[in-house]
């Protein structure tokens, strides 16, 4: 079926640097996307979206970049902290048939690690 | 605003047994999701409500699964017989609509561990 996937389980980078996380997906129905952060513990927290009309969107310290034609996200996050350790997800969003519920169907997400 | 509420945060149950968990969304939201999430995984969608009615169950399993929305608020879901394989988060999210092309808000889930 289709599915939404990332490339990298893990990912560790040294506090200060940027950070790229990179997330494929299949469903070419698919219009609305969303990264979500989940800390150990705790419930998946919204952190940007974008909109397939869109290539890229920026937010405080992230950005998205989406490329429809290869079918691919990135979640960028500048200047990474000690704070942004977590598990992300990109997570798609779409309608299985016409005129149904739309769902929102998630990647198996990336374990970002941050190095003092 | 206050958050997605979910209770309780852990339970331990044998295999065999029945468990339930509740969630009270975010005010006001009339979409509301279970999704279930083990160890090392994305969130599976197991359920999804609108209002006090299924807008889709299509990966519940409908053989120890239930859930209902009575009130189109407050919703529980049920198993029994639990499995071993049932042992997972089950988190529950909200959203202003069906759509969905809008954020959904989750809480903070249920542990579950089945022995």
């Amino acid at each position: 079926g289709e599915s939404v996937g990332l490339h990298l389980p893990t990912l560790s980078v040294q506090e200060g640097d940027n950070s790229i996380i990179n997330c494929a997906y299949s469903n070419s129905a698919s219009d609305y996307f969303i990264w979500y952060k989940q800390e150990s513990g705790k419930g998946p927290q919204f952190i940007i979206d974008i909109r397939s009309n869109m290539d890229k969107r920026q937010g405080q310290r992230v950005t998205v970049l989406l490329n429809k034609t290869v079918k691919h996200l990135s979640l960028q996050i500048a200047a990474t902290q000690p704070g942004d350790s977590a598990v992300y997800f990109c997570a798609e969003n779409w309608s299985p048939h016409s005129g149904s519920a739309r769902q929102l169907t998630f990647g198996s997400g990336t374990q970002l690690t941050v190095l003092p | 605003e206050a958050g997605v509420a979910q209770s309780p945060r852990y339970k331990i149950i044998e295999k065999r047994q029945s468990v339930a968990f509740w969630c009270n969304p975010i005010s006001g939201h009339a979409t509301l999701y279970w999704y279930q999430q083990i160890l090392g995984q994305g969130p599976k969608l197991l359920i999804q409500f609108q209002n006090n009615g299924v807008v889709d169950d299509s990966q519940l399993p409908k053989d120890r699964f239930s859930a209902e929305r009575l009130k189109g608020v407050d919703s529980t879901l049920k198993i029994q017989p639990a499995k071993l394989e049932d042992s997972a988060v089950y988190l529950c999210a909200s959203s202003l609509s069906r759509q969905m092309n809008t954020e959904a808000f989750f809480g903070q889930g249920t542990r579950l561990t089945v022995v």
